[in-house]
């Protein structure tokens, strides 16, 4: 089976900054991905590493070492809005998603 | 633009009843997916077909069939709905299930058996 760990939660203050670790032991990898998921809603895509390096997205960015297995989102300027579960998902061999079960981060005034 | 649907939203249902979740998205995608998500658990793949006409087990299959007639619907049958099965219900897809494409999911449904 595959093994993607991350942890339970995490609470920052509006303005600063939070990194969501991700440490993943696979059968093959074909990339790693981060879903942002809002309270009662579905995930949404945030990004995509299959290459080792920083990739930047506005006040988003997400970083992977394949060979050490794994991945941190960095969430910037953190806005209230932000408040919500994020879940890093790693692609196998089989080009099959499996995802950690989730990062909760409470962005507080 | 739809996206990905699916319905119900939510449902109350017996233990031992038969219930179809559906799934209709309109992209055009080849792959589809149906995730659970349990508290502490994370999203776990029941099954997938990466194209029309093809089926595969995911993780946790047991209790669940599917069928894919056609590209855009993919729906999610429970023969006989045990309490386990209360769950969140996601389906999803991607333009190619074997390559590195991002998933898309639609919006849920939310099942209690009791």
């Amino acid at each position: 089976g595959q093994n993607i760990d991350q942890p339970t939660e995490m609470t920052a203050t509006e303005g600063a900054i939070v990194q969501i670790n991700c440490t993943y032991q696979t059968s093959g990898f074909n990339g790693l991905f981060w879903y942002q998921q809002h309270a009662g809603e579905a995930p949404t895509f945030l990004s995509y590493n299959v290459l080792d390096g920083l990739e930047e997205k506005g006040r988003f960015s997400s970083f992977l070492s394949r060979s050490k297995g794994y991945s941190y989102l960095l969430l910037k300027e953190l806005q209230m809005k932000d408040s919500a579960s994020y879940l890093c998902a790693v692609r196998d061999g089989d080009y099959k998603l499996s995802f950690g079960a989730g990062t909760t981060v409470t962005v507080r005034a | 633009i739809a996206g990905i649907t699916q319905a119900p939203t939510s449902q109350i249902l017996a233990a031992g009843r038969r219930m179809t979740l559906r799934c209709t998205q309109d992209m055009r995608h080849n792959a589809m997916y149906w995730y659970r998500q349990d508290l502490g658990l994370g999203l776990r793949l029941i099954h997938y077909s990466n194209t029309a006409g093809t089926t595969g087990k995911g993780e946790v299959p047991d209790g669940y069939s599917v069928s894919r007639a056609n590209t855009d619907d993919f729906p999610l049958t429970l023969a006989s709905a045990v309490p386990s099965q209360t769950s969140v219900y996601f389906c999803a897809s991607s333009a190619a299930g074997g390559r590195q494409e991002t998933q898309y999911f639609g919006p849920g449904t939310r099942l209690l058996v009791l």
